[in-house]
């Protein structure tokens, strides 16, 4: 079993949908957690930070934080073509020593 | 704009051949990442750098891969001798390695395909 679960999907939604996007993980020692975006050809950019358990809400996008679940969302409000990308979910116990999910690509159709 | 750059973008090569990928980091970040991304296994961390020095090396396949920062300015990963399976999309990364959690920078990647 990997460390970090994502289902790769694909995962197809028409404009102005709500997007939900999930992560497990079996490292209690996980702390760190980031949801990052990928554009194809592209590399990796960050795009939530969340540090231990919680919310965190970044215009159309929030990150959560299930640490008793071992559990990690994003949802994408409003959901525009230019979302369409792979997103990937990452975590840590130590500052730098990432663990990433599989990727979840997303089609937001127009 | 500052970005991490690496070069090249695109390398095929035949079995048994020596490949470089070189990175330049975000001028003033002192932590520099190298992974490795295939369909099959993702996104995988190959070494990690602070301040030039190596600091995990754990995930790189010691006997065929080596990687250096031979200044601030540049990091490099080789693979000698390369195999089909080293196929894959290499990517470095850079941060400022300051405070709670360092943020990761992604360059463009270098697609490696091994024949």
């Amino acid at each position: 079993q990997k460390e970090v679960e994502q289902d790769p999907g694909p995962l197809s939604v028409p404009e102005g949908a709500i997007v939900s996007l999930n992560c497990t993980y079996s490292n209690s020692a996980f702390q760190y957690f980031m949801w990052y975006r990928q554009y194809s050809r592209k590399g990796p950019e960050l795009l939530m930070y969340t540090y231990s358990s919680g919310n965190k809400e970044d215009g159309r996008f929030t990150a959560q934080v299930d640490k008793s679940s071992k559990y990690i969302s994003l949802f994408i409000r409003d959901s525009q073509p230019s979302d369409s990308a792979t997103y990937l979910c990452a975590m840590s116990a130590r500052v730098y020593d990432m663990r990433f999910g599989a990727g979840t690509r997303l089609t937001v159709k127009p | 704009d500052a970005r991490v750059t690496q070069t090249p973008r695109h390398k095929v090569t035949e079995m048994g051949q020596e490949v470089t990928m070189r990175c330049q980091p975000i001028l003033g970040h002192n932590t520099v990442f190298w992974y490795r991304q295939t369909m099959m296994q993702g996104l995988e961390l190959l070494a990690y750098f602070r301040n030039r020095a190596p600091l995990d090396d754990s995930g790189m396949p010691k006997d065929r891969f080596s990687a250096e920062m031979p200044d601030a300015t540049l990091a490099t990963l080789k693979i000698q001798p390369s195999e089909p399976r080293d196929s894959a999309v290499y990517f470095c990364a850079s941060g400022l390695g300051q405070g709670a959690y360092n943020e990761q920078f992604f360059g463009p990647g270098t697609r490696l395909t091994v024949l």
